[in-house]
């Protein structure tokens, strides 16, 4: 089993600063099958990229993702005040079983 | 537009069952694979089941197996998630999740219900 390991696991920034959140993979990630999903409080998850790189449908560019085999990052160019929340990770490239990050909490500094 | 909408939670003594059901709308059911992923008060994420979008694999966590069976109903357009001998560790809300692959299993999620809450205590 692949496990996930996101840092920082809080992160305090500013609307309008860069934000950069890491998962780093205990073993490599299949031809970079790896997804990033952001939580707000008392709501279900929301795809923002698969792929590693890939945004989904609707998502803003501001959010990027990169990264390969083990090490894998989401940048979020001007955060924008809807932007704090938690954002996990998700590999499926070794799965069953699918595999999250612990997530990383976005807060406003 | 895309919906899911899980029922079926509830408070529960340890060792009951519960059968949680989960009511897509807005794509063809049929041609996707479904998941169940849960979420322990102030924890992450934990994906918990998925079956093929015919029916013919079916998958589990560790954690889960040999007491959670899912299972679905093409022709209903639901998803069930059949829970036996519950644990207080099980205490989570429960999220159905649509898989993004058509007539395949791309193993992420691009749609989510709002959740279901079970409790085990």
């Amino acid at each position: 089993e692949i496990v996930l390991t996101q840092s920082p696991g809080t992160l305090s920034l500013s609307p309008g600063e860069r934000a950069t959140l890491s998962c780093r993979a205990s073993q490599s990630v299949r031809s970079s099958y790896l997804a990033w999903y952001q939580q707000k409080p008392g709501q279900a998850p929301r795809l923002l990229i698969s792929g590693a790189s890939s945004r989904a449908t609707g998502i803003p560019d501001r959010f990027s993702g990169s990264g390969s085999g083990t090490d894998f990052t989401l940048t979020i160019s001007r955060l924008e005040p809807e932007d704090f929340a938690v954002y996990y990770c998700q590999q499926y490239g070794s799965s069953p079983p699918i595999t999250f990050g612990q997530g990383t909490r976005l807060e406003i500094k | 537009q895309v919906q899911l909408v899980e029922s079926g939670g509830g408070v529960v003594q340890p060792e009951e069952s519960l059968r949680l059901s989960c009511v897509a709308s807005g794509f063809t059911f049929s041609s996707y694979g479904m998941h169940w992923v849960r979420q322990a008060p102030g924890k992450g994420l934990e994906w918990v089941a998925f079956m093929r979008y015919d029916g013919s694999n079916r998958y589990y966590a560790d954690s889960v197996k040999g007491r959670f069976t899912i299972s679905r109903d093409n022709s209903k357009n639901t998803v069930f998630l059949q829970m036996n001998s519950l644990r207080t560790e099980d205490t989570a809300v429960y999220y159905c999740a649509k898989d993004r692959g058509f007539l395949e299993w791309l193993k992420y999620m691009d749609v989510w219900g709002k959740g279901t809450t079970v409790t085990v205590s």
